[in-house]
């Protein structure tokens, strides 16, 4: 079945460093691919997304690319705020349209000190 | 719009307890889904419901039940709470246009005891 694997937390950075989260993919077909974050004591909430293969997503600074030939969609920001800690969640839709299910990675927890 | 609203917000259970998590969205949309977060775990998918009237099973169904009341709303209950069903509860939703998004709630935090 389909599967997102993303790196292991947690990650801590100071203000202005650069980001990288890595994420890999299994999944049959021409699956979707998203970026969720979560702050403390929220919902989660869509950060970017890419719907094809070399697309890139990006909001707030953030950006992925849609690699089909590795199955990757790294999460990057060149310069991180204190306000970028949070959980962030890859994930991905494979349903075709159907039922739109997302399949989700774990979760990693980045924190930004000061 | 207050998009997807979840209550309660907190909740302590004995087991063998039985409660209803609700949820609603204002955003017509078709698709509801409940999701449970879990340490270490990420979010797995209990039911969902991918229009008004249809419910289906997800990753993780066992122990629950689920509702599509309406198009607005979306119940999740426990008719006997165990300590494995301490967890964080989402409730989300989407349109079924090509945007993709899910729209989440503030989750509910269930503790059995």
């Amino acid at each position: 079945g389909d599967s997102v694997t993303q790196m292991e937390g947690p990650v801590t950075l100071s203000e202005e460093a650069f980001l990288t989260i890595n994420c890999t993919y299994t999944a049959t077909g021409y699956p979707s691919l998203f970026w969720y974050v979560q702050y403390p004591g929220e919902g989660l909430q869509l950060l970017l997304k890419a719907t094809k293969a070399d697309d890139k997503g990006s909001n707030k600074g953030f950006e992925a690319t849609y690699r089909k030939e590795t199955t990757s969609f790294h999460l990057e920001k060149g310069s991180v705020q204190v306000s970028d800690s949070a959980v962030y969640f890859c994930a991905l839709d494979n349903s075709g349209g159907s039922n739109y299910k997302l399949t989700f990675g774990k979760g990693t927890l980045l924190t930004v000190n000061p | 719009n207050a998009g997807v609203t979840q209550t309660p917000k907190f909740q302590v259970l004995k087991t063998g307890q039985s409660m209803t998590l609700q949820c609603a969205q204002d955003m017509n949309h078709n698709s509801m889904y409940w999701y449970r977060q879990d340490p270490g775990m990420g979010l797995r998918l209990i039911y969902y419901s991918a229009s008004e009237g249809t419910t289906d099973k997800g990753e993780v169904p066992n122990g629950y039940n689920v509702s599509r009341l309406n198009k607005r709303e979306f119940s999740l209950r426990l008719e006997s709470a165990a300590p494995s069903q301490t967890s964080v509860y989402f409730c989300a939703s989407r349109t079924r246009d090509r945007s993709y998004e899910q729209y989440f709630g503030p989750g509910t935090r269930l503790t059995v005891t």
